[in-house]
């Protein structure tokens, strides 16, 4: 089983709002990775996390904050997003970070009103 | 310069042809690449890893090239179903890290 799962699958939220992404994977992969996709261009990466550790930040902008509760889960906190925020919003994991392959989930549209 | 570069094409090619797609990389020191295949509005999916020694899955070959720097992906008697965007992921080596890196994507497009 190969399967990352993200919800909610689409999301509208207005520059004030606090929502959250989730992410989760029972593959016992050790590695997890945020990545934002804007229409017409290549997934840009934002975070990993590795063996539950904030491994990488890829200079994000602090109103985002991942955080990853366990092995199995990754969340993405989103607070006073701008509207150039919308994209879709891409998990993946590895079985440990640096070597392997990755795995994604289907991603969560995001639009920023 | 980009450090992940590939050709975002499109490669307009009937049923049946051969079509070859080129990555190239800027740091000698990356390790691990891999070729992923993404359809409109869907994620990536991984294609193939790409090793040293070349793989071949079907009709799909992926090749490294080291001492170039580019890595290389070979589709043979091509679908109409192998229409979508191809991208290879590289990860660059980066104080310590290895940071997984994409190209920009080459869209194939095969027609009847």
């Amino acid at each position: 089983d190969t399967e990352v799962t993200q919800t909610p699958k689409h999301l509208v939220m207005g520059m004030t709002n606090k929502k959250s992404l989730k992410c989760e994977q029972h593959m016992g992969h050790r590695a997890m990775y945020w990545y934002k996709q804007k229409a017409k261009k290549p997934p840009e990466l934002m975070f990993v996390y590795s063996y539950e550790k904030l491994s990488i930040n890829e200079s994000v902008p602090s109103r985002f904050s991942p955080e990853c509760p366990n092995s199995s889960l990754l969340n993405l906190h989103l607070h006073a997003l701008q509207p150039e925020d919308s994209a879709l919003y891409l998990c993946a994991s590895s079985q440990v970070e640096g070597s392997y392959e990755q795995y994604f989930g289907p991603g969560t549209r995001l639009t920023v009103t | 310069r980009k450090e992940v570069e590939q050709d975002p094409g499109p490669f307009n090619v009937p049923e049946g042809a051969t079509v070859a797609f080129n990555c190239t990389y800027s740091n000698s020191a990356s390790q691990s690449f891999f070729w992923y295949r993404q359809d409109c509005r869907k994620e990536p999916k991984l294609l193939m890893s790409v090793y040293s020694s070349g793989n071949e899955d079907g009709r799909f070959t992926a090749q490294l090239n080291r001492a170039s720097q580019y890595i290389s992906l070979l589709i043979r008697d091509s679908k109409l179903s192998d229409s979508a965007t191809y991208l290879c992921v590289v990860n660059l080596a980066s104080g310590g890290s290895y940071i997984p890196t994409f190209g920009r994507g080459t869209s194939l497009i095969v027609h009847p």
